[in-house]
């Protein structure tokens, strides 16, 4: 079964708006998680660490002070897109490592399709 | 840059064997991941490989050479289902650091 959750999985929002997306970490927890972002016909493109209790870091090129990642528990990392704008849609997918069986893994939640109009 | 090369596309028939590679460079490598990632939705894993050597899981197996920077996933007795698009993942530094992602391989199976 699924290791991550994400919700929403589908965002319809209008621009200048704010959209939360969360990412949780089941029956595991996760000090860090990803956040990435998926165009069209694209590979995935990480957009910033988070680590529990503290600050998120970003990639360069990525507005910290636009996609806001909270990850305050060991099972829960928030992002939000501020001010959406519609070259702000995108697929947004989380990701979660941990060790299994002494083997590192990490699982991707389903993702979250943001769609600013 | 940290680049990872894997060809654009891949056709096969049902039945037949494929074999998707991968090149990384080497320096700072922690491991290689291969995932799956199907239309409109998230990947799903396949395969960590961190040693040399093939790692048979069912219909796929993944090989790894560090010294030469390069993986394969082997896809076995391919289904249609299997058309998906392959994306090989560098593991860099060490635990806790995020993946960096190759640009994928479509692969397209017809009957």
């Amino acid at each position: 079964g699924a290791v991550v959750s994400q919700h929403p999985s589908w965002v319809i929002c209008k621009s200048g708006t704010s959209v939360k997306i969360e990412c949780r970490s089941l029956d595991f927890q996760a000090t860090t998680m990803f956040w990435y972002r998926q165009f069209p016909k694209q590979s995935l493109m990480l957009m910033a660490t988070s680590n529990e209790g503290s600050k998120a870091t970003y990639e360069q090129g990525v507005e910290k002070d636009k996609f806001l990642i909270n990850h305050a528990s060991l099972t829960l990392s928030t992002l939000t897109v501020t001010s959406a704008h519609p070259e702000d849609s995108s697929f947004y997918i989380c990701s979660a490592r941990f060790d299994r069986a002494f083997q590192e893994t990490q699982y991707f939640g389903p993702g979250t399709r943001l769609l600013v109009l | 840059g940290q680049n990872i090369d894997q060809p654009t596309e891949m056709t096969a028939t049902e039945g037949a064997i494929v074999q998707i590679n991968c090149t990384y460079q080497t320096s700072g490598f922690n491991g290689l991941f291969w995932y799956q990632q199907h239309a409109g939705e998230a990947p799903t894993f396949l395969s960590y490989n961190v040693l040399d050597g093939l790692e048979e899981k069912g219909r796929f197996s993944s090989f790894l050479s560090r010294s030469k920077g390069y993986s394969y996933l082997l896809l076995k007795e391919l289904q249609m289902k299997d058309s998906a698009s392959y994306l090989c993942a560098v593991d860099y530094n060490q635990a806790g650091t995020a993946l960096i992602f190759g640009k994928g391989t479509t692969l397209s199976v017809s009957s």
